[in-house]
């Protein structure tokens, strides 16, 4: 079956620096990839929409200078947290699609906390 | 606007059948999924449904869906302790060139007695 692939897991960074996280899709190509966050105990909330060769999709309340999205081809999208703070610690998921009807696969998700 | 809906929380005992349930409001909806997620991990897909269907069955796993009623439900006959999990509905709103965005319901807690 498809599978989409997280990394990494788990990171723990210091406030002010930067983290990227990486969404593959091993077994399919995804036109489209979705990122969101999730807080402990809640729904997840839909971020971004990342397009292969075009900008990213926010959704509104998103930072797009913050939460910098690059899906530079159509096994790979990264969400980039710029100047990590401790509100931003979450857990993030990203999720693929091949397009059109095919439902969506979802990453293990990254572990985000920021000290 | 787009809502879904879902209770918080199901108790059953090991062996007895679960069945979580779930309410959407956009009539425009194309599939009606239900993803599983273990503690400290992603969502794993556990089965789809189109709105042209009414039911859907995959070994344990039973959805039926009423759409006049905007409602979802998913059966898991013969709940096994490895089921323990948040259950999530989700509705994908058409939107042009793109059926993926998906929204979620708040998750169905299911713990497993056994």
């Amino acid at each position: 079956g498809a599978v989409v692939s997280q990394h990494p897991s788990r990171v723990i960074c210091k406030s002010g620096t930067s983290v990227k996280i990486e969404c593959r899709s091993l077994d399919f190509q995804a036109t489209t990839m979705f990122w969101y966050r999730q807080f402990p105990k809640q729904s997840l909330m839909l971020m971004a929409t990342s397009n292969e060769g075009s900008k990213a999709t926010y959704e509104q309340g998103v930072e797009k200078d913050k939460f910098l999205i690059n899906h530079a081809s159509l096994t790979l999208s990264t969400l980039t947290v710029t100047s990590a703070h401790p509100e931003d610690s979450s857990f993030y998921i990203c999720s693929a699609s091949a397009g059109g009807s095919s439902p969506l696969h979802f990453g293990n998700g990254t572990r985000l906390t920021v000290t | 606007g787009e809502d879904v809906e879902q209770s918080l929380f199901l108790s059953v005992r090991e062996g007895d059948s679960s069945v979580i349930n779930c309410t959407y409001t956009d009539s425009s909806s194309t599939y009606l999924y239900w993803y599983k997620q273990e503690p400290g991990a992603g969502l794993q897909l556990l089965t789809y449904i189109f709105s042209n269907m009414d039911m859907k069955q995959d070994q344990r796993l039973t959805v039926l869906l009423n759409k006049k009623d905007k409602h979802l439900s998913l059966r898991i006959a013969d709940t096994q302790t490895g089921d323990s999990a948040i259950y999530f509905c989700a509705e994908s709103i058409r939107w042009p060139g793109n059926t993926g965005k998906l929204i979620f319901g708040q998750g169905t807690t299911l713990q497993v007695k056994p």
